[in-house]
């Protein structure tokens, strides 16, 4: 079945480091891939998506390649703010059932210190 | 426009027990879905709608978990009896999609019930 395998956190980073958050998938096809984040209280939000090979997802600057050679849609951001800090999830929506289903990650924290 | 509502937003209860899940999704969302997010994990589909019907429960602990749609608008999640591994954010969110091969509707989320069991 799907699934989605995500670096584990907490990532701590300085403010205006670069941020990488590692993202790999299994699924039949060409599934959709997303990036989702929670800040603390909320729900989920979507931050960035793509719907086909090579494509790119960008959003607030953060970035992701759809990468299918190496199942892959790593989250990037050139210059983390503490207001980034909250929890990342990595989804995918397959292609089986036709339900819209979204398969996620288990979430990687970040915590952005000044 | 209104983002998906969803009440209480904590609910603290003792196993055995049962409690009720509310949620109403953006006006016009065809498909609801819930979601049960155990402490580290990541969210997991329970069971999601389309109008009235169900599409897809087969994530649905159906011995002690139930939802409805009754006027395919708002839904109702509820747990009966309660053990303590149903301690959890239980989310639900909404999407436009009206058929079953859609691939393109975003899914919005609501803010959650965090449910402790005790």
């Amino acid at each position: 079945g799907d699934s989605v395998t995500q670096m584990e956190g907490p990532v701590t980073l300085s403010e205006e480091a670069f941020l990488t958050i590692n993202c790999t998938y299994t699924a039949t096809g060409y599934p959709s891939l997303f990036w989702y984040v929670q800040y603390p209280g909320e729900g989920l939000q979507l931050l960035l998506k793509a719907t086909k090979a090579d494509d790119k997802g960008s959003n607030k600057g953060f970035e992701a390649t759809y990468r299918k050679e190496t199942t892959s849609f790593h989250l990037e951001k050139g210059s983390v703010q503490v207001s980034d800090s909250a929890v990342y999830f990595c989804a995918l929506r397959g292609l089986t059932g036709g339900g819209n289903k979204l398969t996620f990650g288990t979430g990687t924290q970040l915590k952005v210190e000044l | 426009e209104a983002g998906v509502a969803q009440s209480p937003r904590y609910k603290i209860i003792e196993k055995r027990q049962s409690v009720a899940f509310w949620c109403n999704p953006i006006s016009g969302h065809a498909t609801l879905y819930w979601y049960q997010q155990i402490l580290g994990q990541g969210p997991k589909l329970l069971i999601q709608f389309q109008n009235n019907g169900v599409v897809d429960d087969s994530q649905l602990p159906k011995d002690r978990f139930s939802a409805e749609r009754l006027k395919g608008v708002d839904s109702t999640l509820k747990i009966q009896p309660a053990k303590l591994e149903d301690s959890a954010v239980y989310l639900c969110a909404s999407s436009l999609e009206r058929g079953t091969n859609s691939l393109l509707y975003e899914q919005y989320f609501g803010p959650g019930t965090r449910l402790t069991v005790t």
